[in-house]
């Protein structure tokens, strides 16, 4: 696509269940990152995806957050039993390589309530 | 702990004031630098980057920063700011061709 695409851009859900925020990264990048950015809070980075490696988890907050990225394109990004924190933006971004400059999407925009 | 400092949370500077914004940063090795931008209602935008070369480098809008390598920063500045560059800054670092880090961010608010 002509963008990473991410979806939903809304979501609200209540305590206790669990979300999936999708991102489709721009074609033909090999590096997937995912942020959280929360209200007043700067980016904070959760997972980061290159190419066939082993994906780098060291700032997934707990272990109710995962991400999968099938076929090296599509990533998932699943929070298990959502907690009122877990209220953030969560932007995925996408690149052409490590490295390099990276191509944020719109965000998903997650509210627990 | 590695990470990427950025000092001012929130800046407030009169139109045509100068800019200076810090970013230091704690990795050894090869880094690239990064700035990004943030503005209202928008998504993050790459300002300017540094790969190698003239430490100097300049970016869109009239902005500039310095790698200062024995100082482990990088700093965004621009001689007078607009109104329109009120928005959120946020300085990036990829570790040896690694992932990226971004800072806390620095609002800047810029008054007409």
């Amino acid at each position: 696509g002509a963008g990473v695409s991410q979806s939903p851009s809304n979501k609200v859900t209540e305590k206790g269940k669990d979300v999936e925020l999708r991102c489709d990264p721009i074609s033909g990048h090999t590096a997937l990152y995912w942020y959280r950015q929360s209200l007043g809070q700067g980016l904070e980075f959760l997972i980061y995806f290159q190419g066939n490696s082993a994906p780098d988890k060291s700032g997934l907050p707990s272990d109710r957050f995962s991400a999968e990225r099938t076929g090296g394109s599509v990533s998932t990004l699943t929070i298990q039993r959502t907690q009122q924190e877990d209220s953030a933006v969560y932007l995925c971004a996408s690149s052409r390589g490590s490295g390099n400059t990276i191509y944020f999407g719109e965000g998903s925009w997650l509210t627990v309530v | 702990a590695q990470s990427v400092s950025q000092h001012n949370h929130h800046v407030i500077l009169s139109e045509a004031a100068s800019l200076e914004l810090g970013c230091n940063y704690s990795y050894g090795g090869t880094v690239n630098l990064f700035w990004y931008v943030q503005y209202p209602g928008q998504h993050l935008q790459l300002l300017l980057k540094y790969f190698s070369g003239d430490p100097l480098v300049k970016g869109i809008k009239g902005f500039e920063a310095e790698f200062i390598k024995s100082k482990f920063s990088f700093n965004l500045r621009k001689p007078s700011v607009q109104w329109s560059d009120t928005a959120e800054y946020f300085c990036a670092v990829s570790r040896n061709n690694n992932d990226m880090r971004f800072g806390a961010g620095t609002r800047l608010t810029v008054k007409p």
